[in-house]
């Protein structure tokens, strides 16, 4: 099983500042399968990233994911009101498709 | 427009059993990939299982394996989770997903709470 460990825990920022989440695994992601979402309280999680560094459709362009193996990151680069939430990465390559315990991105 | 609509949550006794269903619309059921994802109150997101477009494929966590079956009906555009010998800890909100692609489809989610 494939165990997904992601940086900080709880990262507080300022709107308008840039936020780099990171996502690590204990073994190499296959083909960079690698996707990254978004929580909102009482929502549904939607998806940001896919392929590691593709955006989903309809995701501004202030979202970014890179990496690949075993360490990848979603930056955001300039923090929109609407963007304090969680944020999990998942991987799909293999199966069990874990998710990362989650990044609490919160106002400072 | 693509909806996922999940029905089936409730309150179980532990050792109970709960089927899941997910009702799928606007898009080609059947030529997608479907997982259960579940997400205990206030924890993170657990992946539960996954089946291909024509379930040649099936995958579980292994915190499910053998108590948990899934399945779908691509004439319904259903997909279902049959949960038997229920836990406290199966307690979640349970998600149906389409797989991941270039568009992210989730439903909304039903509550299953195992408790006596």
């Amino acid at each position: 099983e494939i165990v997904l460990t992601q940086s900080p825990g709880t990262l507080s920022l300022s709107p308008g500042e840039r936020a780099t989440l990171s996502c690590r695994a204990s073994q190499s992601v296959s083909s960079s399968y690698l996707a990254w979402y978004q929580q909102k309280a009482g929502q549904a999680p939607r998806l940001l990233i896919y392929g590691a560094s593709s955006r989903a459709t309809g995701i501004p362009d202030r979202f970014s994911g890179s990496g690949s193996g075993t360490d990848f990151t979603l930056t955001i680069s300039r923090l929109e009101p609407e963007d304090f939430a969680f944020y999990y990465c998942q991987q799909y390559g293999s199966s069990p498709y874990t998710f990362g315990q989650g990044t609490k991105l919160e106002i400072k | 427009e693509v909806q996922l609509v999940e029905s089936g949550g409730g309150l179980v006794k532990p050792g109970g059993s709960l089927r899941l269903s997910c009702a799928a619309s606007g898009f080609t059921f059947s030529s997608y990939s479907m997982n259960w994802v579940r997400q205990a109150p206030g924890k993170g997101l657990e992946w539960v299982s996954y089946i291909s477009g024509v379930s040649s494929y099936i995958y579980y966590a292994d915190s499910v394996k053998g108590r948990f079956t899934i399945s779908r009906d691509n004439a319904k555009s259903s997909l279902y989770l049959q949960m038997n010998s229920l836990r406290a800890e199966d307690t979640a909100v349970y998600y149906c997903a389409r797989s991941v692609g270039s568009e992210g489809y989730w439903g909304q989610g039903t509550l299953v709470t195992v408790s006596s």
